[in-house]
């Protein structure tokens, strides 16, 4: 069975300061790996995705991601982060963009001046 | 390009009660999804239409929930009778197989309050 763990519930990270949000999976096959954002009373945004390729995918807003196969990780990065980028992330698997995605249970960022 | 439209936004029932939702696909996409958001978790689905069939309604709790996806576009999820656990974020989301993009868009989600 497909599973997804975000090992942090909350993190908080001053304006400018960079940011790592830790994706763990489990998946039988090569997964599909997506992040979503998700700020209060919004539905979820696709940040960027990877299906296969380059390890280190672009996505909006300025966030990467980098897949290791070898630590079934997802890592979401942003150099430098803005007060507009405090909602909750959520890293997701599945065997296509298209099947049943498998969601973490998410990351709160809070961003303090 | 609209985005999925979900309604209401927001609903209070009180237990027992029935209560359904709405949703309203982007246009040409085939592929619907239901999910559930309990208060801090991640969504889960509890439905998955491809155009008019339901694909994959493992996780729909059959007792008292139930869908259709009228003529492939729009879709409603009912629950009756509405009980206290219910209470969550009802998620609604599209895609179009093929189109290649790969991905799911979401909707703004329904609030329902069971008192």
């Amino acid at each position: 069975a497909q599973s997804v763990t975000q090992p942090d519930i909350h993190i908080t990270v001053s304006e400018g300061a960079s940011l790592e949000l830790r994706c763990n999976y489990s998946y039988g096959a090569t997964p599909y790996l997506f992040w979503y954002v998700q700020s209060p009373g919004q539905g979820l945004q696709l940040l960027l995705k990877y299906f296969s390729g380059d390890t280190l995918v672009q996505g909006i807003k300025g966030f990467e991601a980098e897949f290791k196969r070898s630590q079934s990780s997802f890592n979401l990065r942003k150099p430098s982060v803005h007060w507009s980028d405090a909602a909750e992330y959520f890293c997701a698997v599945g065997p296509s963009g298209y099947s049943t995605l498998t969601f973490g249970k998410g990351t709160m960022l809070l961003v303090s001046p | 390009e609209a985005g999925v439209v979900q309604s209401p936004r927001y609903k209070i029932i009180e237990k027992k009660q029935p209560v359904a939702f709405w949703c309203n696909p982007i246009s040409g996409h085939n592929t619907l999804y239901w999910y559930r958001q309990n208060l801090g978790q991640g969504p889960e689905l509890l439905i998955r239409y491809e155009n008019e069939e339901a694909v994959d309604d493992s996780q729909l709790p059959k007792d008292r929930f139930s869908a259709e996806r009228l003529k492939g576009v729009d879709s409603t999820l009912k629950i009756q009778p509405a009980e206290l656990g219910d209470s969550a974020v009802y998620l609604c989301a599209s895609s179009l197989i093929g189109g290649g993009g790969n991905e799911q868009f979401f909707g703004p989600g329904t609030r329902l309050t069971v008192l």
